[in-house]
């Protein structure tokens, strides 16, 4: 299994472009999230997925978009970039089942400058 | 809302010595997680407290829960150098939608 997945690793923006972070996990978890991470800080939750085709907003959603076609993949897009979205992105999932721990567990992480 | 706070935010300590972290929120949940995370790295699940009570421990690490305090501490034993990370914690605000403390950078020193 290679867990949760992300691309890229890095990436630079320019004020007003628009890109696509992708995320992909292989452990069938039905529960799928978008995090951000500034310096110094703890995450927010920008987006989180119960199932394909169900998306919600969290803590911060305000420039971001979603889509969850499939169980494994939870792409999160970025239209017009500004500084203030300069942080590092993590995908997370975990199952939801009864009062099992439904942990999650991160991706690698994307390290985005928007200069 | 539900707010997380850690505290201290920084710690600096020597090999060998005791330590606590604190986590505490402020509205009612009965599922709190620990995190580690090295730098510039990803986040590893430590613990998993489900309940009021609950306590886990893993090598030099033990992590509780008091629900009705509102409160989880993490406890390091004998620290080494291995153990230096920043650790997080994170409430379950409902709907397994985390809401992260500030986390705690810790530093062990030889």
């Amino acid at each position: 299994n290679a867990g949760v997945t992300q691309t890229p690793k890095f990436r630079i923006l320019k004020i007003g472009q628009s890109m696509t972070l992708q995320c992909t996990q292989d452990m069938n978890h039905n529960y799928m999230y978008w995090y951000r991470q500034d310096p110094g800080m703890g995450l927010k939750l920008i987006y989180y997925s119960v199932g394909a085709g169900i998306t919600d907003k969290g803590e911060v959603p305000n420039g971001y978009n979603v889509s969850r076609s499939t169980t494994e993949d939870f792409p999160l897009r970025l239209e017009l970039a500004a500084p203030s979205q300069t942080s590092v992105y993590f995908c997370a999932s975990s199952y939801s089942y009864g009062r099992a721990a439904n942990e999650q567990f991160f991706g690698p992480g994307t390290r985005l400058t928007v200069l | 809302e539900l707010k997380v706070e850690q505290n201290p935010l920084f710690l600096s300590m020597q090999e060998g010595k005791n330590y606590t972290i604190y986590c505490n929120y402020s509205t009612t949940s009965d599922r709190l997680y620990w995190y580690r995370q090295d730098p510039g790295k990803s986040l590893e699940s430590l613990f998993v407290l489900l309940s009021n009570g609950a306590v886990k421990q893993e090598g030099r690490l033990m992590a509780s829960l008091d629900t009705k305090a509102r409160l989880s501490t993490l406890h390091i034993t004998a620290a080494v150098h291995d153990l230096s990370a920043t650790y997080f914690c994170a409430v379950d605000g409902g709907a397994q939608k985390l809401v992260f403390g500030q986390g705690t950078r810790l530093t062990i020193n030889p």
